[in-house]
């Protein structure tokens, strides 16, 4: 069975650092027909991509929070990392990580299965 | 980046009705299209890939059409447990975008 839990702090101060953690299970971050990404859900609002990292390593960001965001992977601990700087009230909302599946040529990328989520608070 | 739009952005609807949903993209994105249900508190959940694909595990009530920039979600004999948010996601380049939402309630 795959799954994927998010954990991390429920509350930021604004311009903190938030590190979010997704931890994986039922399947590799060494597996080529998969990565893992980041998406957010402000609340009531739409989801939003954030970044994705693949099985060898290659990342991706969304451009407007490009510079404020990091993704890294641990492939021995089940582990995918996403950090942001300057973290804002508006910044206020759940955060989802997702397996990124059907990567292969040919194939059509999805997100399944995703995570819990975890609330993200941003106030001072 | 490509832009999606869903409409309508919430509809109400009756046990047993047939519900149409379209999700239209900025740019072609051939089949590169999802959608997902959401219900209240909990994650977003995979029905269709590809456009059309039905994923393992969900209703053959539900199903999806189209290509290039016009997709249509469909439901079929809604049930109680479909009163939920539906999205659409391209997958054809990121920034991997998603639709506005579309809210299904009770009539």
């Amino acid at each position: 069975q795959v799954t994927l839990k998010e954990s991390g702090p429920v509350w930021v101060k604004p311009t903190e650092t938030l590190t979010l953690t997704c931890t994986v299970s039922g399947f590799s971050l060494n597996n080529a027909r998969m990565g893992v990404s980041w998406v957010r859900q402000a609340p009531g609002k739409a989801l939003e991509w954030l970044a994705h990292i693949l099985s060898n390593d290659e990342k991706s960001y969304s451009e407007s929070l490009k510079s404020r965001l990091t993704i890294s992977k641990d492939t021995s601990k089940g582990q995918v990392v996403l950090t942001m700087t300057n973290m804002d009230p508006v910044d206020t909302g759940t955060y989802f990580c997702a397996r990124l599946s059907g990567l292969m040529f040919g194939e059509f990328p999805r997100f399944d299965p995703w995570g819990q989520g975890t609330l993200v608070t941003v106030s001072s | 980046d490509i832009q999606m739009t869903q409409s309508p952005s919430s509809l109400s609807a009756s046990v047993g009705d047939r519900v149409t949903i379209t999700c239209r993209s900025s740019q072609s994105i051939t089949r590169y299209l999802n959608w997902y249900q959401q219900k209240p508190g909990q994650a977003p959940k995979l029905l269709i890939y590809a456009a059309s694909t039905l994923q393992s595990g969900v209703p053959s009530r539900f199903s999806g059409s189209g290509s290039g920039t016009d997709f249509t979600l469909t439901i079929s004999n809604l049930q109680p447990e479909d009163f939920a948010v539906y999205f659409c996601q391209q997958s054809d380049s990121t920034p991997l975008t998603f639709g506005g939402g579309t809210k299904v309630d009770i009539k």
